[in-house]
């Protein structure tokens, strides 16, 4: 089963412009975590927020996350055609912090 | 760097067969993850271990698929008899303790069945 749900499912920019994506999770976290997952390869981890945290920041990545309305919002700049890949939000939860993923929003950057 | 070590990278076999996945996580990684990726679609949580025994396998169909990692170290994944719909990429993942941190991914096992 599905925890989050990304929100666009597929994004095309051009080289250089911001890219935004949103996931949504329905029940309580620990922690939320982004992925990228580049074609028929395994997930590599981005950025990791707590709940008790609202924004992070990682090199040309910024995260937000809001616990009252069961959101987060990840944000590159500057983007480049190597950030071309898939990217998931996964929910940490319960005492065995079960890690759960969303579906997945596919970024094309145009060079 | 340390690697999550999958085999094979590809399997093709034909439907009622046995199939096994195998991997080895980050040496002293005490969390071990199976996921199954289908296609345009996020990973799904199979199995996972902490140290050798199953913290969470309620998603595993235990008809068919059975998950073993008997020293705690690295892990087996078995799917028999193989059906048609389980054609996907099957991902492990490891993480260096229980709760709140990072996943390392393997390149995946892609499973084919005819």
């Amino acid at each position: 089963s599905q925890q989050g749900e990304e929100d666009p499912q597929a994004l095309s920019i051009q080289e250089g412009e911001n890219a935004t994506m949103n996931c949504s999770y329905k029940t309580s976290i620990n922690n939320l975590q982004w992925y990228r997952q580049n074609s028929g390869r395994g997930l590599v981890h981005l950025i990791l927020i707590r709940s008790n945290e609202r924004e992070k920041h990682s090199g040309r990545l910024r995260v937000t996350l809001d616990t009252s309305k069961k959101s987060s919002s990840l944000l590159i700049t500057a983007s480049r055609a190597a950030d071309t890949a898939s990217y998931f939000c996964a929910t940490g939860a319960g005492g065995y912090q079960k890690v759960t993923f969303g579906i997945g929003t596919k970024l094309q950057v145009i060079p | 760097e340390a690697e999550v070590a999958q085999s094979p990278r590809y399997k093709i076999t034909e439907k009622s067969q046995a199939v096994a996945f195998w991997c080895d996580p980050i040496s002293g990684h005490a969390t071990l993850y199976w996921y199954r990726q289908i296609l345009g679609q996020g990973p799904e949580l199979l199995v996972q271990f902490q140290d050798e025994s199953v913290v969470d396998d309620s998603q595993l169909p235990k008809d068919r698929f059975s998950a073993e990692r008997l020293k705690g170290v690295d892990s087996t994944l078995k799917i028999q008899p193989a059906e048609l719909g389980d054609s996907a990429m099957y991902l492990c993942a490891s993480s260096l303790r229980l709760g709140g941190e990072k996943l390392f991914f393997g390149s995946g096992t892609q499973l084919s069945v005819l």
